[in-house]
């Protein structure tokens, strides 16, 4: 079956401009994450929606950032008012259960 | 708040040859998953083994095993038989079984297996 995917791929800004990054979860899967993971560290934890719910939006780092899943599936990462701190790439997973979580190919978001 | 630490940033080893990793980790809670995760150039994170907490018997994928010592909290990843494919970023990561199930990674491993 098909896995995480993410759109789009690379996306370049400029500065103070608004940015929507989209996931796509494998079928079935009720939990999604997102982290961030700037260049030479690890990924940091974002924002955990279980079905529609953000169940815990905790590694937001600002206002500047809010994430959706309306129906339960799909999710939105927006990003308002873009600052060059915020260039890194944006992971999604999703999971079934608390065991794995399946990581797409990340985002990679450079603003100018 | 948990963290998850790993003191080589990078690592070499010969093909076929048997390479570990190390990762530490610092939590109060006892009801908890450990992870390594791979991530080769491709961004693509894809899970190599997982470890539970309350499981005293070290866990083994094929030619990757690991050496949980929850006393000491370490986490250390034993890749047997290394192969080219291996090269990557190998990432410890933590998952806290009792809120949320997001993960804490570490900071990372480059591990280059050369011919």
């Amino acid at each position: 079956g098909a896995g995480v995917s993410q759109t789009p791929s690379n996306k370049v800004t400029e500065k103070g401009k608004y940015v929507e990054l989209r996931c796509d979860p494998i079928s079935g899967h009720t939990a999604l994450y997102w982290y961030r993971q700037s260049l030479g560290q690890g990924p940091e934890f974002l924002i955990y929606f279980q079905g529609t719910g953000a169940a815990d939006d905790s590694g937001l780092p600002n206002d500047r950032f809010f994430a959706v899943r309306p129906e339960g599936s799909v999710s939105t990462l927006k990003i308002q008012r873009t600052e060059r701190g915020d260039s890194a790439v944006y992971l999604c997973a999703s999971s079934r259960d608390y065991n794995e979580q399946f990581f797409g190919p990340g985002t990679r978001l450079t603003v100018l | 708040a948990q963290t998850v630490t790993q003191s080589q940033p990078e690592m070499s080893v010969q093909e076929a040859e048997t390479v570990t990793l190390s990762c530490t980790y610092d939590t109060s809670e006892n009801n908890y998953y450990l992870f390594w995760y791979k991530q080769p150039p491709s961004r693509q994170m894809i899970l190599v083994i997982r470890q539970e907490a309350y499981k005293q018997q070290n866990a083994t994928e094929n030619r990757f095993s690991v050496n949980f010592q929850k006393a000491a909290k370490s986490f250390s990843l034993k890749i047997s038989d290394s192969q080219l494919g291996d090269t990557a970023m190998y990432f410890c990561a933590f998952m806290n079984g009792n809120a949320g199930n997001m993960l804490t990674f570490g900071g990372g491993t480059r591990l280059m297996v050369k011919p």
